[in-house]
């Protein structure tokens, strides 16, 4: 089945730097990633969908200058909280949909999540 | 864009009784409905979803039913475990923007012994 890896799972940083965290489709290709984030006892929160070869689109209210997302190939996109604060802290989820495999499945796949805490 | 309200937030069973979740949402044109269960500190997992042209879709132990009309849709666990303990969300996709799901608030499921 589809696979989709996320690295770091869990990061630890200062307030005032910057973490980037990698979503991998392992075994297909996607154009269209998705980054979401998730309080506590909260729903997925979709950030911005991540477009391979072009620039992100962002949900209302997600500051793009502070989450940089960067899909440089059909297998990877990245998204880096810059200059991160103690309300950044959260759980990172990214998915992919497997857009060119059968059936044009609607199927999103997600990855395992990056547990982001800032101190 | 979307809406996607979900109840209850919160559903305690007794292991063997059934268990059923519902979801509504605003945008006609949508046409995906998944249903995700997530386990604390993991990724959702897809246990089943259904599209709109489908009024109902089972597996197992798991059902989905969809109406169009008044835009709502439920979840059916039937003979629940304690292992179906978790949370479940359910999602709607809005067409023409890559497919890209809003999720609803989520129900925590305790299946009691």
């Amino acid at each position: 089945g589809a696979v989709v890896s996320q690295h770091p799972s869990r990061v630890i940083c200062k307030s005032g730097t910057s973490v980037k965290i990698e979503c991998r489709s392992l075994d297909f290709q996607a154009t269209t990633m998705f980054w979401y984030r998730q309080f506590p006892k909260q729903s997925l929160m979709l950030m911005a969908t991540s477009n391979e070869g072009s620039k992100a689109t962002y949900e209302q209210g997600v500051e793009k200058d502070k989450f940089l997302i960067n899909h440089a190939s059909l297998t990877l996109s990245t998204l880096t909280v810059t200059s991160a604060h103690p309300e950044d802290s959260s759980f990172y989820i990214c998915s992919a949909r497997d857009q060119f495999g059968q059936g044009a499945s609607y199927e999103q796949y997600f990855g395992p999540g990056t547990r982001l805490t800032v101190t | 864009g979307e809406n996607v309200e979900q109840h209850p937030s919160t559903l305690s069973v007794q292991e063997g009784d059934s268990a059923v979740i519902k979801c509504t949402y605003s945008d006609s044109a949508s046409n995906y409905f998944p249903w995700y269960k997530q386990e604390l500190g993991k990724r959702p997992q897809l246990i089943i979803d259904i599209r709109s042209n489908v009024g109902e879709k089972k597996d197992q132990r798991i059902a989905v039913t969809l109406n169009k009309t008044a835009k709502h849709f439920s979840l059916h666990i039937t003979e629940t475990q304690p292992e179906d303990s978790a949370v479940y969300f359910c999602a709607a996709n809005l067409p023409g923007t890559a497919s890209k799901l809003t999720f609803g608030t989520g129900t925590r499921l305790q299946v009691t012994l």
